[in-house]
């Protein structure tokens, strides 16, 4: 039961590229969220996907798409990277029962010069 | 919009000893959870203890504790018996009951624990 995995663990980017980051777990959880975590703030939430099939805008959400592939995974695209997006993403996923733990991958740390 | 401030950025004890670390929060919700999350230098995001608002007993596991005051929106926590591997960052965390189940993090408070 390995949770939550994220891959790349880390990444750097020109100004301009696109990525895609991926998220997956195996806990059978209902929603999965991605988050970014800048230095000194708290992570702060892109977008989440409250079910398969559906996707919603979080805090922060421009500059970036989400694809909910299955229950499973859930990807982060950036289409065209700035030097703004540097930053350790994060991705979650949890059951949505009522009171309910996130559970977080180990992140990914994205550079983009 | 729901915020969570934490006002310490910093913190530092000696082994074995009990430190709190503040957290205030604004809503206007009546239901809500609140969290306090450990990510140490890996890291990794670890859920250390959570609360619900609706419950006037302070939640506690093993040496932590909270300090929920929810006329104040105060929710402080305690590590009793404080060890090394508590050193971390500490993320208080603001959820509405009703809706998507999103996390609002304060800013963090660095806990350094000195042998």
């Amino acid at each position: 039961n390995a949770g939550v995995t994220q891959t790349p663990k880390f990444q750097v980017l020109k100004t301009g590229q696109s990525m895609t980051l991926q998220c997956a777990q195996d806990m059978n959880h209902n929603s999965m969220y991605w988050y970014r975590q800048d230095p000194g703030m708290g992570l702060r939430l892109i977008y989440y996907s409250a079910s398969e099939g559906t996707t919603d805008k979080g805090e922060v959400p421009n500059g970036y798409n989400v694809s909910r592939l299955n229950k499973r995974e859930f990807s982060l695209r950036l289409e065209s990277a700035a030097p703004s997006q540097t930053s350790v993403y994060f991705c979650a996923s949890s059951e949505s029962r009522g009171l309910d733990t996130q559970y977080f991958g180990p992140g990914t740390r994205l550079t983009v010069l | 919009a729901q915020t969570v401030t934490q006002s310490q950025p910093e913190m530092s004890v000696q082994e074995a000893e009990t430190v709190t670390l503040s957290c205030t929060y604004d809503t206007s919700e009546s239901n809500y959870y609140l969290f306090w999350y450990k990510q140490p230098p890996s890291r990794q995001m670890i859920l250390v203890i959570r609360q619900e608002a609706y419950k006037q007993q302070n939640a506690t596991e093993n040496r932590f504790s909270v300090n929920f005051q929810k006329a104040a929106k105060s929710f402080s926590l305690k590590i009793s018996d404080s060890q090394l591997g508590d050193t971390a960052m500490y993320f208080c965390a603001f959820m509405k009951q009703k809706g998507a189940q999103k996390l609002v993090f304060g800013q963090g408070t660095r806990l350094t624990i000195n042998p």
